[in-house]
């Protein structure tokens, strides 16, 4: 069965770090690249970052660009996302969600989610 | 970047209706549009990409149209299953974002 599932979230004060995981199973994870997106009941669903099959490739929404570092190891079939400088609107659920076709920088459209892990940003 | 409007927010409908709902993009992305479906408690499922593919095990009712600036999700017969919220999302950038959200409901 194929499958993500994110673990790592919790309540952290604001400035603090976090670092999310999302292992993988059921397919070949180095085939596909990966996004993380968040959801929040104000702003909706937001995409944060992507990183291509192999590493090599990172891209980040202006919101979080120099606070959040995207990150896999193709050997362990797991993604990463290292937050930093926290802050109040980062509070969310974070998915880690899959391409529904592979290839090294295929990004678009994504077909397989995890449930999430929530990030609590509060002092 | 991108901003993806939809409309309306929600949608109140019986059993059996068709449901249009419209998304539109403040500028032009060719056909680079998807549509989910969420349930609460629940990932987004992908139902339309490219603007008008079904994706595989989705039913046949739900359709997708459009291209440029203006979308639509169609669900003709509308079923239980069928009340969630529904969102549009653009991917003819790589900071791909989402409209708003479409909320169905049983009238």
């Amino acid at each position: 069965e194929v499958q993500l599932l994110e673990s790592g979230g919790g309540l952290v004060q604001p400035g603090g770090s976090l670092r999310l995981s999302c292992e993988a199973s059921g397919f070949t994870f180095n085939n596909y690249a990966m996004n993380w997106v968040r959801q929040t009941p104000g702003r909706g669903l937001e995409w944060v970052s992507a990183i291509s099959g192999s590493g090599v490739g990172t891209y980040y929404a202006d919101s979080v660009r120099g606070r959040f570092t995207v990150s896999r190891d193709n050997s362990k079939n797991t993604l990463y996302l290292q937050i930093d400088s926290l802050r109040g609107e980062d509070t969310a659920l974070y998915y880690c969600a899959r391409p529904h076709l592979t290839g090294e920088n295929y990004y678009y459209y994504m077909d397989v989610w995890g449930r999430g892990t929530t990030v609590t940003v509060s002092s | 970047d991108i901003q993806m409007t939809q409309s309306p927010s929600f949608v109140s409908a019986s059993v059996g209706d068709r449901v249009t709902i419209t998304c539109r993009a403040s500028q032009g992305i060719s056909s680079w549009l998807a549509w989910y479906q969420q349930k609460p408690g629940k990932a987004p499922r992908l139902l339309i990409y490219g603007a008008s593919n079904l994706q595989s095990g989705v039913p046949s009712r739900f359709s997708g149209s459009g291209s440029g600036t203006h979308f639509t999700l169609t669900i003709n017969s509308l079923q239980p299953d069928d009340f969630a919220t529904y969102y549009c999302q653009q991917a003819n950038s790589l900071s791909l974002t989402f409209g708003g959200g479409t909320k169905v409901e049983i009238k």
